[in-house]
């Protein structure tokens, strides 16, 4: 069965625009869950989504926002991007939680210059 | 404090030699899973094992183990037999809670392993 699909895998935007980044999960996985990586902060939880809902956020400033579609897609925007914001964002399905873990996707490397 | 340590930055292994990869945790949780991954320098997390707090047993799968150490509040993983294609990042992660609800793993900072032939 297909994984976890993120689009796109790079992307280079300057500072102040906004992006968005897509993930598609595996089919019947309902819980999106998004992480940033960087090599400063390691892997940083972001939210997780379930059934359209935002279930748990991380501790991110309010230029980091997501959503679930009804087909159990996500989406997450940054607005105002700023240099900090470069990382590799993951993002991760499961069936329902994360009691078994999650399936992670190949991530979308954002470089903001 | 932080939740998850992993106190090997990067390690150096023979072909064919077994692994031990450290991680210590912290949580007062009594219920809790522990998860490692590997990072492959094309930046999907794979998903190697899981240990669950109240499994009996220790975790394995395939050429992986976890030996957890619940009083010491350790869950290392063990590779037998590394082989070339084991060099990555290699992370260890927990979640906290029975899961519904507190969606999140928290990840240490990892162990790049390198094999060499």
């Amino acid at each position: 069965k297909a994984g976890v699909t993120q689009t796109p895998r790079y992307l280079i935007k300057t500072r102040g625009q906004q992006v968005t980044l897509s993930c598609s999960p595996i089919s019947g996985h309902r819980s999106v869950s998004w992480y940033q990586q960087t090599p400063g902060q390691g892997l940083q939880f972001l939210f997780e989504y379930f059934s359209e809902t935002q279930r748990n956020k991380g501790n991110f400033p309010g230029r980091f926002s997501g959503r679930q579609f009804s087909n159990s897609r996500s989406e997450m925007n940054v607005s105002t991007l700023e240099l900090g914001d470069s990382a590799l964002y993951l993002c991760a399905s499961s069936l329902a939680s994360v009691i078994y873990g999650y399936t992670f996707g190949s991530g979308t490397r954002l470089t903001v210059v | 404090a932080q939740k998850i340590t992993q106190t090997q930055p990067g390690m150096f292994v023979q072909e064919k030699e077994a692994v031990t990869l450290d991680c210590t945790y912290d949580t007062s949780d009594p219920s809790y899973g522990l998860f490692w991954y590997k990072q492959p320098s094309s930046g999907e997390m794979i998903f190697l094992i899981y240990q669950g707090s109240y499994d009996q047993q220790n975790a394995t799968e395939g050429r992986y183990s976890l030996n957890f150490q619940k009083a010491r509040k350790s869950a290392n993983l063990v590779i037998s037999a590394s082989q070339l294609g084991d060099s990555a990042m290699y992370f260890c992660a927990m979640r906290e809670g029975q899961g519904f609800g507190n969606e999140k793993l928290t990840f240490g900072t990892g162990t790049r392993l390198t094999i060499i032939p």
